[in-house]
C-alpha cells in the first residue's frame, strides 16, 4: 500500500521566514515523489518532482529515503506562496496517491 | 494550448438521483483521470484511462459510478443513485504519458447533494 502524510493542516509564518512543509510516505518500492499546489481561486498545478531536482519559485524539496520524507523548503516566503501544498506520491502502477494537505499563509 | 476543460462547474442534486460529469482534456494527451475530492483531503483517483482503456479503477465504487473515454478524447463519469456521501469537487486531469508524467487539472465541478 502507498500512504502520504502530511501532519500539518495549517501553516502560518511570516514574510521573509523560512518555511518547511513536511511530507511523509510508506511504499515499499521505488517512489515518484511530487509537490502540487493551488492557489486562490486557480487550478492544482505541479510545483516540483523529485526526480528533475529543480528549484521552482524558491522552493526545494530533497528526497529521504531513509526517513522516508520529502519535505518542501523555501528559506524567505513571500505572501504569494499563500495556498494550499499537496504531496503526492507515484507509486505501483504508477497511481498518484495525494496528502491531505497543508494550507500555508504568510503574513505581511 | 487550452487547459483541461469540465463541466458543469456545480451541480446541486437530491440523493438518490444521477448525475453526469464531461471532461474535455488538453490535446494530445493519452492519459486522462478523475479524481474525488472531499472537503479538507486531497484528490483521491477514482478511475484512470490510457487512451480508451481503463488502467485503473480500484477505488471506483461500481455499484454507482462508472465512467467512459469515448474515442480516446472526451470522458464521462456517471453517478448513479447519488449519496449524502458523494458530495466532494471532481477533477480531472489528463498527462501526455502515464501517471509519473505532469497531470494538468481542470477546474473542478463542485456536486452537493442533498
Amino acid at each position: 500500500a502507498q500512504r502520504v502524510t502530511q501532519p500539518e493542516k495549517l501553516l502560518s509564518v511570516f514574510k521573509g521566514a523560512p518555511v518547511e512543509l513536511k511530507c511523509n510516505y510508506s511504499y515499499s518500492g521505488s517512489p515518484e515523489l511530487f509537490w502540487y499546489v493551488q492557489y486562490s481561486r486557480q487550478r492544482l498545478q505541479l510545483l516540483l518532482r523529485h526526480i528533475s531536482r529543480e528549484s521552482i519559485k524558491g522552493f526545494t524539496a530533497d528526497l529521504n529515503k531513509g526517513e522516508t520524507s520529502f519535505h518542501l523548503k523555501k528559506p524567505f516566503a513571500q505572501e504569494e506562496d499563500s495556498a494550499m501544498y499537496y504531496c503526492a506520491l507515484g507509486g505501483s502502477n504508477y497511481k498518484l496517491t495525494f496528502g491531505k494537505g497543508t494550507l500555508l499563509t504568510v503574513n505581511p | 494550448e487550452a487547459g483541461v476543460a469540465q463541466s458543469p462547474r456545480y451541480k446541486i442534486i437530491e440523493k438518490r438521483q444521477s448525475v453526469a460529469f464531461w471532461c474535455n482534456p488538453i490535446s494530445g494527451h493519452a492519459t486522462l483521470y478523475w479524481y474525488q475530492q472531499i472537503l479538507g483531503q486531497g484528490p483521491k483517483l477514482l478511475i484512470q484511462f490510457q487512451n480508451n482503456g481503463v488502467v485503473d479503477d480500484s477505488q471506483l465504487p461500481k455499484d454507482r459510478f462508472s465512467a467512459e473515454r469515448l474515442k480516446g478524447v472526451d470522458s464521462t463519469l456517471k453517478i448513479q443513485p447519488a449519496k449524502l456521501e458523494d458530495s466532494a469537487v471532481y477533477l480531472c486531469a489528463s498527462s501526455f504519458g502515464g501517471s509519473r508524467d505532469e497531470q494538468y487539472f481542470g477546474p473542478g465541478t463542485r456536486l452537493t447533494v442533498t
